[in-house]
């Protein structure tokens, strides 16, 4: 069974500055795509980025990136540029190509705050 | 925009009830699903729905069952409530392919006393 690690449940960034946020997971699958969610406090989660894993390169919107490592099956996001708006508890999640329903697996999650 | 609504935002109930959280999605998607949040363990799978009638058990099923009658609503029913199902519950929705997001509701926070 697949799993998701997210091993910083806090993390604290200052306006302007970069921060990074670690996942990793465990699979033995070959093909899959990784997620990050975003939960703003009292607000519905929203999708902040995909990466298809048999794509090399990686995703990029605007002030995210992500850092995939597939073979140390790691998938790590930066947010440049950080504002007081990207406060918010974000989930790293996967989601196997294989089994029917599309089910996401997710990590427990790591809480950022921006400092103003 | 993808509109999944959950009924309630906030909902108490008392142990032994029978609970109704009701999802409903505009977007003919062909999944659906519900999650229960807690703290320190992120969301995790109770119950999807890959089509009308269809379900199946998620990582955390026992004490919930759900009903999918209708394509764009599928609701989760706790049969007898209990102090350890108060939670925030999380209904998402997408369409069948992988790659595809999920688009949540709002969530419910329900404490069952």
């Amino acid at each position: 069974a697949q799993t998701v690690t997210q091993s910083q449940p806090e993390m604290s960034v200052q306006e302007a500055e970069t921060v990074t946020l670690s996942c990793t997971y465990d699979t033995s699958e070959s093909d899959y795509y990784l997620f990050w969610y975003k939960q703003p406090p009292s607000r519905q989660m929203i999708l902040v980025i995909r990466q298809e894993a048999y794509k090399q390169q990686n995703a990029t919107e605007n002030r995210f990136s992500v850092n995939f490592q597939k073979a140390a099956k790691s998938f790590s996001l930066k947010i440049s540029d950080s504002q007081l708006g990207d406060a918010a508890m974000y989930f790293c999640a996967y989601r196997s190509v294989y089994n029917q329903g599309g089910k996401l697996i997710f990590g427990q999650g790591t809480e950022l705050s921006v400092k103003p | 925009d993808v509109k999944v609504t959950q009924s309630s935002r906030y909902l108490v109930k008392r142990t032994g009830e029978k609970v109704f959280l009701e999802c409903v999605q505009d977007m003919d998607h062909e999944n659906m699903f519900w999650y229960r949040q807690d703290p320190g363990l992120g969301l995790r799978l109770i119950y999807f729905s890959y089509d009308v009638k269809m379900k199946e058990k998620g990582d955390i099923p026992e004490g919930y069952s759900v009903s999918r009658e209708k394509k764009e609503r599928f609701s989760l029913i706790l049969e007898s409530a209990s102090t350890n199902q108060t939670s925030m519950y999380l209904c998402a929705s997408s369409l069948i392919d992988a790659w595809r997001p999920q688009h949540f509701g709002d969530g419910t926070r329900l404490s069952i006393l």
